[in-house]
């Protein structure tokens, strides 16, 4: 099925760095969603996108959702162990059906 | 924010038998829900969309007399593993859509180990 390209899909990074990744489409996305999954868990909802140009905050994440309406970024910024996992954007098209990125494995050396 | 509770988080089974993976949305109704199929380092990818009171809709490739999908009532949907195999072995996810028109969110179950021996 088709997915969105998401970038980089692995970042290797000392804690205390800034993050940031990305997802682009060739399709328009009326909805950005970003998540994060630790091993073993089911994805958690990070931050969620509704209007293109929306910029929103959660703590140490921001998150925007492109002004095409094809592109959204995901920022963390002072990088902590606990930031540790694999990081999805996804985005509904118009029916409730997701698409995914293919994930952002971040790992933080201490 | 909503809840979606899945049941078991693990099960072992032996090849040839079936098994029943549950997902409840806890504080919320859910006419569809979502299940997915995720292999290690992988995304998931969508299996089917299960439909409360019809049948479930299934993504290409995926057998659904293999993986029975029934969505009795709004906050209980049920996938079964059919004569399962160790090519079964996966983690498995399912989700439920909630929120107001516009701004729909999809949360998640735990998750679900197989593992086919």
């Amino acid at each position: 099925g088709q997915q969105l390209n998401q970038s980089p899909q692995s970042m290797f990074i000392q804690e205390g760095e800034d993050v940031s990744m990305n997802c682009t489409s060739s399709s328009i996305f009326n909805t950005w969603l970003w998540y994060k999954q630790d091993p073993g868990e089911g994805p958690v909802l990070l931050i969620a996108l509704y209007k293109a140009g929306e910029l929103t905050s959660n703590g140490r994440l921001t998150a925007q959702f492109g002004i095409t309406r094809k592109d959204s970024f995901l920022n963390i910024s002072a990088s902590i162990p606990s930031d540790v996992g694999i990081y999805f954007c996804a985005g509904h098209q118009g029916a409730q059906k997701l698409v995914f990125g293919q994930g952002t494995r971040l790992t933080i050396n201490p | 924010g909503a809840v979606v509770s899945q049941h078991p988080s693990w099960v072992i089974c032996k090849s040839g038998t079936s098994v029943k993976i549950e997902c409840r949305s806890l504080d919320f109704q859910a006419t569809t829900m979502f299940w997915y199929r995720q292999f290690p380092k992988q995304s998931l990818m969508l299996m089917a969309t299960s439909n409360e009171g019809s049948k479930a809709t299934y993504e290409q490739g995926v057998e659904k007399d293999k993986f029975l999908i029934n969505h009795a009532s709004l906050t209980l949907s049920t996938l079964t593993v059919t004569s399962a195999h160790p090519e079964d072995s996966s983690f498995y996810i399912c989700s439920a859509p909630h929120g107001d028109r516009g701004r729909l969110q999809a949360f998640f179950g735990q998750g679900t180990r197989l593992t086919v021996v």
